[in-house]
């Protein structure tokens, strides 16, 4: 089982359109948790960060449930301009700081 | 402010040939670096990373190695190319627990 999971898709919307996007993950002691967009051979750059009572920038929401180990990200109003790869990243308690990468979802937003 | 600089952007390799990826760090001060490879159409695969100078350790077997010469520089290299090295290598730092990476803007690598 790897340890970050995402719907690879792609997601195909309209302009205007609510999508939503779930990642679960394995290990029951990360702590932290991140969104990330990927724009096509581009670096990763963080969209935010996920906090355990849920987090909200603009037209996009971030729920974590630790219970069933899953985070979500919501975009509502979608634009042409989210069209990238939505990574899922997940902190496992360490000094070294590493951050596990999920495979990413794929948004294509259509006119 | 903190900013990342990778260089070179795009590099094009014969099999076999020595590599040297340079990575630093401005604005902070003993940060904890990564190296990270991406394959055409694949995830993010972490290489190595480093807590301080001359602390290196790595996650996966390979073809390659990391040093950390000073403490805002990282450099990934290879003694010889091999064509699975190909991919888009990213160096990230991290100001601290809690905090998400930032990346640097990335190394293409073809290896022909």
């Amino acid at each position: 089982r790897k340890e970050v999971e995402q719907d690879p898709g792609p997601f195909n919307v309209p302009e205007g359109a609510t999508v939503a996007f779930n990642c679960t993950y394995s290990n029951s002691a990360s702590q932290s948790f991140f969104w990330y967009r990927q724009d096509c051979r581009k670096e990763p750059k963080l969209l935010m960060s996920v906090y355990s009572s849920g987090n909200e920038d603009g037209r996009f929401t971030a729920q974590l449930n630790r219970a069933s180990q899953y985070i979500s990200l919501l975009i509502r109003d979608s634009k042409l301009s989210d069209s990238a790869t939505y990574l899922c990243v997940v902190n496992i308690v360490s000094n070294t700081g590493k951050l596990i990468f999920g495979q990413g979802t794929t948004l294509q937003v259509k006119p | 402010s903190q900013t990342i600089h990778q260089w070179p952007a795009t590099l094009v390799q014969p099999v076999g040939s020595p590599l040297s990826l340079e990575c630093t760090v401005e604005g902070t001060s003993n940060p904890n670096l990564y190296w990270y490879r991406q394959a055409a159409g694949r995830g993010l695969q972490l290489l190595f990373y480093s807590v301080g100078i001359g602390q290196i350790s790595s996650e996966v077997p390979q073809n390659l190695s990391a040093s950390r010469p000073q403490d805002r520089q990282f450099i990934l290299s290879s003694k010889k190319l091999l064509l699975s090295d190909s991919g888009f290598y990213l160096c990230a730092w991290r100001p601290g627990y809690g905090y998400g990476y930032t990346f640097g803007s990335g190394t293409r690598l073809t290896v022909v």
